[in-house]
């Protein structure tokens, strides 16, 4: 397994402003995966993360939106910029471990963020 | 297009029930099927999974069967615990693509 540790674990913000979600993984990991948790919702993928590329965004998300950093295999950054109260959401980046197509991700413990 | 179906909650039960919450799935190819689950507060937490059709996934007493003559992937215990109360999503990842397609959660809720 991994352990990650996404700051900060909560935050309130006012409307235009930003937030910067840091994910860390004790271990160098190829994948790492960005969703968004809106309340009593289902996940849904942001983009995904590789180190030493630029990060895929899936429809509906753009990079000026949700800016993205991968400095190296075991960390990276979601920027959600501008805010608004519809960004109130639970953010969570998760890491795929192994070398094969079909492995596990594990998750964070997420980031609460509420936009006043 | 690939997708995950789960029955709506919340389900309530006593405790020492026995539990079911449906999962059925749409994917080309032969996805991998994961249950997670998710504890008031807390972020998601693996499950189980099955990699290939008829494979069961089984940890802390719960299990899945992956079916793939019913795209389904129904999630089972025994006797359930307040302990266990919690959402559970059914998700999969389908050929080609990395990253988790969840179902939409089911919140279970044990009652003593």
């Amino acid at each position: 397994s991994a352990v990650i540790s996404q700051k900060p674990s909560r935050d309130i913000c006012q409307r235009g402003t930003s937030l910067t979600i840091q994910c860390q993984v004790d271990s160098q990991v190829t994948m790492m995966f960005w969703y968004r948790q809106q309340p009593g919702q289902s996940l849904t993928l942001i983009a995904t993360a590789n180190q030493g590329s630029e990060a895929t965004y899936e429809s509906g998300f753009v990079i000026d939106k949700f800016p993205i950093s991968r400095p190296n295999l075991t960390f990276s950054t979601l920027t959600v910029s501008n805010m608004s109260p519809e960004d109130s959401s639970i953010y969570l980046c998760s890491v795929e471990l192994g070398h094969t197509a079909k492995n596990i991700q594990y998750f964070g413990a997420g980031t609460r963020l509420s936009v006043l | 297009g690939n997708s995950v179906t789960q029955m709506e909650g919340p389900v309530t039960l006593s405790e020492e029930a026995f539990l079911t919450i449906n999962c059925t799935y749409t994917a080309t190819g032969y996805p991998s099927l994961f249950w997670y689950v998710q504890y008031p507060g807390e972020g998601l937490q693996l499950l189980l999974k099955a990699t290939k059709a008829d494979d069961k996934g089984s940890n802390k007493g719960f299990e899945a069967t992956y079916r793939k003559e019913t795209t389904s992937f129904h999630l089972e215990k025994g006797s359930v615990q307040v302990s266990d109360s919690a959402v559970y999503f059914c998700a999969l990842i389908y050929t080609g693509r990395r990253a988790l397609t969840f179902g939409s959660g089911t919140r279970l809720q044990v009652q003593p």
